[in-house]
């Protein structure tokens, strides 16, 4: 088995700051994901990397940055925080390209 | 670009009762069909996956597959209070099944 740990659980930030989410796998897996969940509802994808180094933008990239510096982990910047991204950030990890994703916890973000 | 669209939006049956979730989407060339499961609080978990048309039966859960009705689903027989849930489907991309688009997903709430 193995897991996926998102730093951190919940992050406060100022409108207009630069705020950074951190994500681990020991799976060692190949792909990693990030999903942003508003409201309890469905997830959208914001990027995600199929190596290390690699990055793949999703639907909703717009405002993030991302990066890949080793297999096992995979940051998210939120460039410039608003009150409208206060959401759930979900990371995820995949190791066959067949949709079957594991998931972390995820990041609560909220912005004052 | 793929469109995934899940109904209803939120459901309460009975303790008991058969219960039957949908998904659409846009894409008759997908490849990878999946029902995730988000118990509140938690990670999202893979929960059943169908990969050509018929049927696919795992215990209480089943899914139909109709990729010219452009339309799966999923089946709950006897629907217990721990099946109260968040339940999002998810379809790959043609040309890259690692990319996966999430539905906004249907609340399910199984009174005892």
């Amino acid at each position: 088995g193995g897991i996926i740990t998102q730093t951190p659980k919940f992050l406060i930030g100022q409108e207009g700051q630069k705020l950074t989410l951190k994500c681990q796998q020991n799976f060692n897996h190949d792909t990693m994901y990030w999903y942003r969940q508003d409201s309890g509802k469905g997830l959208r994808l914001i990027y995600y990397s199929i190596t290390e180094n690699d990055l793949q933008k999703g639907d909703l990239s717009e405002g993030y940055d991302a990066s890949r510096e080793k297999k096992s982990s995979f940051s998210l910047t939120v460039t410039s925080a608003q009150k409208n991204e206060m959401a759930v950030f979900l990371c995820a990890s995949s190791k066959t390209n067949t949709g079957q994703l594991y998931f972390g916890e995820g990041s609560k973000l909220t912005v004052l | 670009q793929q469109n995934v669209q899940q109904s209803p939006e939120s459901l309460i049956v009975p303790e008991g009762a058969r219960t039957s979730l949908n998904c659409t989407f846009s894409d008759s060339a997908s490849q990878y069909f999946w029902w995730y499961r988000q118990h509140s609080g938690k990670a999202p978990k893979a929960l059943m996956s169908i990969f050509s048309n018929g049927e696919k039966e795992e215990g209480r859960f089943t899914i139909h597959l109709n990729k010219a009705s452009l339309h799966f689903s999923l089946h709950i027989r006897d629907s217990q209070p721990s099946d109260s849930a968040l339940y999002l489907c998810a379809v790959t991309i043609t040309g890259n099944t690692r990319k996966l688009i999430f539905g906004l997903g249907t609340t399910l709430q199984v009174q005892p």
